[in-house]
């Protein structure tokens, strides 16, 4: 069962622009992530945010989080090319293992 | 540090064969996982073991089973493949349940 439901499913931009993907759950949590996979590759982690926090910062990605609509966004500025990937929320059911959503795909074109 | 590794990278099975994919971390992980991931899809759990000496059904169990040999390693075993499991196959670890995870860069099996 999917915990997180990732919004759009894709989302196509050019290079310099913002993208942003969201992220919805149902249950309550103590943290949501954000992975990254690059075609055919592992995911790799991108940053944690705990419930009670608001907002998070890491380089050129901001990550929100809204306990009160169980939701959260993933703000990548100034893209590149390089960012083209899949992107995952994953969040932990009443604290317990990770569950994955089903991932935005993420084409930035040069 | 290797990290999470994998093997092997790349399988073709006929149908009916049985094969075993291994999985090691060198972090010192507690949790260790096995997911499937098919073309356009997202991650589901088979298996995972939150620590040693334990192993519980994830999502989607049927046609496998796992070994958690030691704190390092955790097996997937396919008794007798079928094409429904041709996927790539991606084992992962974390500190514990709720943590970060860690992937391996995979096992692309396509079962004929």
């Amino acid at each position: 069962s999917q915990q997180g439901e990732e919004d759009p499913q894709a989302l196509s931009i050019q290079e310099g622009e913002n993208a942003t993907m969201n992220c919805s759950y149902k249950t309550s949590i103590n943290n949501l992530q954000w992975y990254r996979q690059n075609s055919g590759r592992g995911l790799v982690h991108l940053i944690l945010i705990r419930s009670n926090e608001r907002e998070k910062h890491s380089g050129r990605l901001r990550v929100t989080l809204d306990t009160s609509k169980k939701s959260s966004s993933l703000l990548i500025t100034a893209s590149r090319a390089a960012d083209t990937a899949s992107y995952f929320c994953a969040t932990d059911e009443y604290g317990n293992k990770l569950v994955f959503g089903a991932g935005t795909i993420l084409r930035v074109k040069s | 540090n290797a990290g999470v590794t994998q093997t092997p990278k790349f399988q073709v099975l006929k149908t009916g064969q049985s094969m075993t994919l291994q999985c090691a971390q060198d972090m010192n992980h507690n949790s260790m996982y096995w997911y499937r991931q098919d073309p356009g899809m997202g991650l589901r759990l088979i298996y995972y073991s939150a620590s040693e000496g334990t192993t519980d059904k994830g999502e989607v169990p049927n046609g496998y089973n796992v070994s958690r040999l030691n704190k390092r390693e955790f097996s997937l075993r396919l008794e007798s493949a079928a094409p429904s499991q041709t996927s790539v196959y991606f084992c992962a670890s974390s500190e514990g349940l709720a943590d970060t995870q860690y992937f391996g860069p995979g096992t692309r099996l396509t079962v004929l």
